[in-house]
């Protein structure tokens, strides 16, 4: 199956810098990449995705980009706020008819100092 | 509202006591999943299930069951739960093919 691996598992970083987190996967025919932000105490809530055919996408102050060939994709954050602090979570998929399971990597746990 | 709910949300039990954990969705999703969070581990699938009566196996199903009657609940069963159990649960489900995976709440279990 799937296997995810994500960098760092913590990162500190002061209030308008930016933060990268960084994710490997195994299998080539993976798809689709979610990041999942789960701040304390709530749920993992979607914040962005990419699919296999884009090598970068961006919302505002987060972008994500994938390169195929490395199998290797990223979440950027930049001008980080407080509120930014969550564990970040990315996943890999193979999403067609039928197969709709999530690979999770093992999380980052962001810290945004004021 | 378009929503995942769990019930309970806060468990304390004994090792052996069979318990439940409610999951629920209203978006008539297909697709449905359970989690377990553990620290540095991150979301390990338990089960999932494509759709009503078919249900599989996902990474650590070990110690757990699960049924898939209706389209819009799927329980989590522990029949005899033991303290490496403990743990934070999430259900989530979502429509087939890509898009958005909806969590629900969590449930914290603490067996003793």
């Amino acid at each position: 199956g799937e296997n995810v691996e994500q960098h760092p598992s913590t990162l500190s970083v002061q209030e308008g810098d930016s933060a990268v987190i960084k994710c490997t996967y195994s299998d080539s025919a993976s798809n689709y990449f979610p990041w999942y932000k789960q701040e304390l105490g709530k749920r993992p809530q979607l914040i962005i995705d990419i699919r296999s055919n884009v090598g970068e996408k961006k919302d505002q102050r987060i972008a994500v980009t994938l390169n195929k060939t490395a199998k290797h994709f990223s979440l950027h954050i930049t001008e980080t706020q407080p509120e930014d602090s969550a564990v970040y979570f990315c996943a890999a998929s193979l999403m067609q008819t039928g197969a709709n399971n999530l690979f999770f990597g093992t999380g980052t746990r962001l810290t945004v100092i004021p | 509202e378009a929503q995942v709910t769990q019930n309970p949300r806060y468990l304390i039990t004994v090792t052996g006591k069979k318990l439940t954990v409610t999951c629920s969705q209203n978006m008539n999703h297909e697709y449905m999943s359970w989690y377990r969070q553990d620290p540095g581990l991150g979301l390990r699938q338990i089960y999932y299930s494509m759709n009503v009566e078919v249900t599989d196996k996902g990474d650590v199903p070990e110690g757990y069951k699960v049924s898939r009657k209706e389209k819009r609940n799927f329980p989590l069963i522990l029949e005899s739960p033991s303290p490496n159990q403990t743990s934070l649960y999430f259900c989530a489900s979502k429509a087939f093919g890509i898009g958005e995976q909806y969590f629900g709440p969590g449930t914290r279990l603490t067996v003793t």
